[in-house]
Parts: structure tokens; C-alpha cells; sequence
């Protein structure tokens, strides 16, 4: 049973272009939430959602940022127009639909440059 | 009322030491205390966790304690060993293990050989 896949693991971006992250849940997972690291912080809720629906969006950025969850394939965390401030650890997590507990990915570390 | 508090930010100790990381917490809602044990690269994986009913948990050689009237809780490490140096996350949440956590900053643990 392969774990919450994240990709690209490393991902550099001119400012001003588009960032687009990937995650596919463990098996079975419905619910995926995505957490960000910066440099020497610990990580910060951005946005829960289960397939097709945003549950709590209350930890991302007003602009720019956006997340989905399709009805099939991976979730995507959207970044546009990325700034330095952007440079981060993005990690998802997926949890089953009781919610009991979640499971992280490896991350998807982003440089803008 | 979201925060949580982690120190120290980083320690040292010799192998079979007893590291201790602390934390506190301000928002009396949460009902779930885990922590978390993040490799360099990888993504943090869920080590042990508490519920406020309890002033102590032990997994093996990892302890939490508890103090539900100060807001604060700890851990343990028994025997400290190399293999555990890493970086460790205390977080908080409502709702119990299905809420948003809310992390402390880290604390980076070295266990020398």
C-alpha cells in the first residue's frame, strides 16, 4: 500500500510563473489536506478538502493560491504568479473518511528564484 | 489562541540520555496533543499522541505527560539513541485526531553516538 505521493520532490520557479503541486492520497483516503513549511518553522494548515469540495480553506493566501480535489485524479495546490516569499516545503496529508488520524507525504519543496 | 509553543529549539544529548521537549498551548478546545517525528526530506510522521482525559502515554520508549490545568505537555525520549535525531513537532487540535493541527516550531534533537 504505497504511502500519500506527492510530485515534483523538488520544484524551482522564476518569479512570476505558475506553480502546480500534486498529491494522490494513500488508498482508500478521501480527505487531503495541505500543510507549509517554512524555512525552520513547523508547518501550517492551508486547506482541507475531500473529492470535488473545499472543506477549509481558512489557512491559504486570499490570492493566488488555490486547491482542488477532482473526482478523479491527484489533488493540485495552484500557486500563480509565485514570489520569493512562496520558497517552502508543501506537504499534503491524506486521512480515511473517518478522519481518524492522517498520514504525510515526502513533500514537494519549492524554490522560487 | 491558536498557538502552540515548543522548547527548546534545538538540543543535544549523549546517547542513553533523556531529552526532553516541551510545549504549551493557549486555546482550551484542543482535545488532541500528538507529536511528531520529521527525517531531513522526508515528511513528519506521527510518533505518539494524548488526549487531555490522560496525564501520561508511553510507546515504547517515548513518553507524553500531560498537565491539563498549566496547558502544557512534553516528551520523553528513554534511552536516546542516534537513530533518533530529527527534528520533533508538537501540534494541537480540535476535534480530536480528524482536526486541523496546529504545529509548534520544532525542535531539532541530536543524539550523540
Amino acid at each position: 500500500n504505497a504511502g500519500v505521493m506527492q510530485n515534483p520532490r523538488h520544484l524551482v520557479r522564476r518569479r512570476g510563473q505558475e506553480a502546480r503541486l500534486r498529491c494522490s492520497p494513500m488508498k482508500g483516503h478521501s480527505h487531503v489536506y495541505w500543510y507549509r513549511q517554512l524555512p525552520e518553522e513547523g508547518l501550517k494548515f492551508m486547506v482541507y478538502l475531500q473529492k470535488e469540495n473545499i472543506i477549509d480553506e481558512s489557512g491559504m493566501p486570499k490570492e493566488r493560491f488555490s486547491a482542488e480535489f477532482p473526482k478523479e485524479g491527484p489533488s493540485i495546490l495552484r500557486i500563480q504568479q509565485v514570489v520569493r516569499g512562496d520558497s517552502a516545503a508543501y506537504f499534503c496529508a491524506s486521512s480515511p473518511p473517518s478522519r481518524a488520524g492522517y498520514t504525510f507525504g515526502s513533500g514537494t519543496r519549492l524554490t522560487v528564484v | 489562541q491558536q498557538q502552540v509553543k515548543q522548547s527548546p529549539q534545538s538540543l543535544i544529548v549523549q546517547k542513553g540520555g533523556i531529552p526532553i521537549i516541551n510545549c504549551a498551548y493557549e486555546n482550551t478546545a484542543f482535545d488532541y496533543f500528538p507529536w511528531y517525528q520529521q527525517f531531513p526530506g522526508k515528511g513528519p510522521a506521527l510518533l505518539i499522541a494524548i488526549r487531555p482525559d490522560v496525564s501520561e502515554k508511553k510507546e515504547g520508549r517515548f513518553t507524553i505527560s500531560f498537565n491539563k490545568s498549566a496547558k502544557q505537555f512534553s516528551l520523553h525520549i528513554m534511552d536516546s539513541q542516534p537513530g533518533d535525531s530529527a527534528t520533533y513537532f508538537c501540534a494541537g487540535a480540535y476535534g480530536g485526531s480528524q482536526g486541523n493541527l496546529i504545529f509548534g516550531k520544532g525542535t531539532k534533537l541530536s543524539v550523540k553516538p
